[in-house]
């Protein structure tokens, strides 16, 4: 059974303080790790899909990264609007979609 | 290009009842998820419907059912309603529905039992 944790579950930084989301995951055979970003009341926006060990993607301020085991996703000189919870998914086995495997979350405040 | 909608926004049913919730996935996109997010569980998957067919379902009772139409939109229905089916009811879409595609979520509707 596929299995993601998130931490910390929650992170409170001054603005332009940096820090990073850790998002470990167990699964049978990665075929890909999803960010995104869920505001209050909102659906998830979608933010990198990284597919393979050694991969990294960049927008704006943030940065994702993954490795065998687990996937960072880094936050430089957050501005008070990167405040959200920031969800870890990951999708494994075959060809078809079999549903996201979500971990509980990072709610992330940026204090001005 | 117009992002997945759901309708209603918003919806309060009491126990016993049954309700139906609506999904217009992003144009071209032809897989459809469902996903259930309590703040306990937080975000479940339901089923995924690609070609009017449902190729997978999660661990949810058969209260829970879905369909999906030719144009790809789908609906979800849950029947006997039970104060544990509150929730925000989450909706996806894909453009092939494989593994490594990228699911695209609506604003969600927010379901209350009471």
């Amino acid at each position: 059974e596929d299995q993601v944790t998130q931490s910390p579950e929650a992170l409170r930084l001054q603005e332009g303080e940096s820090s990073s989301l850790n998002c470990s995951y167990t699964v049978s055979g990665l075929r890909g790790l999803f960010w995104y970003r869920q505001d209050p009341g909102k659906g998830p926006e979608f933010l990198f899909t990284l597919y393979s060990a050694g991969e990294e993607k960049e927008k704006e301020r943030l940065k994702a990264t993954l490795t065998k085991k687990e996937s960072f996703l880094h936050i430089t000189a957050p501005k008070p609007e990167d405040s959200a919870t920031y969800l870890c998914a990951v999708q494994s086995g075959g060809g078809g979609a079999d549903g996201l495997t979500f971990g509980k979350g990072t709610h992330l405040i940026i204090q001005p | 290009k117009a992002g997945v909608t759901q309708t209603p926004r918003y919806l309060i049913k009491t126990r016993g009842q049954q309700v139906t919730l609506s999904c217009s996935p992003i144009s071209g996109h032809r897989s459809v998820s469902w996903y259930q997010q309590t703040p306990g569980q937080g975000l479940q998957f339901l089923f995924e419907y690609f070609s009017e067919t449902q190729r997978n379902k999660g661990n949810f009772p058969g209260r829970f059912s879905g369909r999906q139409f030719s144009n790809s939109r789908s609906e979800m229905n849950v029947s006997t309603l039970e104060l544990g089916d509150s929730a925000l009811y989450l909706c996806a879409s894909s453009f092939r529905g494989t593994a490594t595609d990228t699911q695209y979520f609506g604003p969600g509707t927010r379901l209350t039992v009471l």
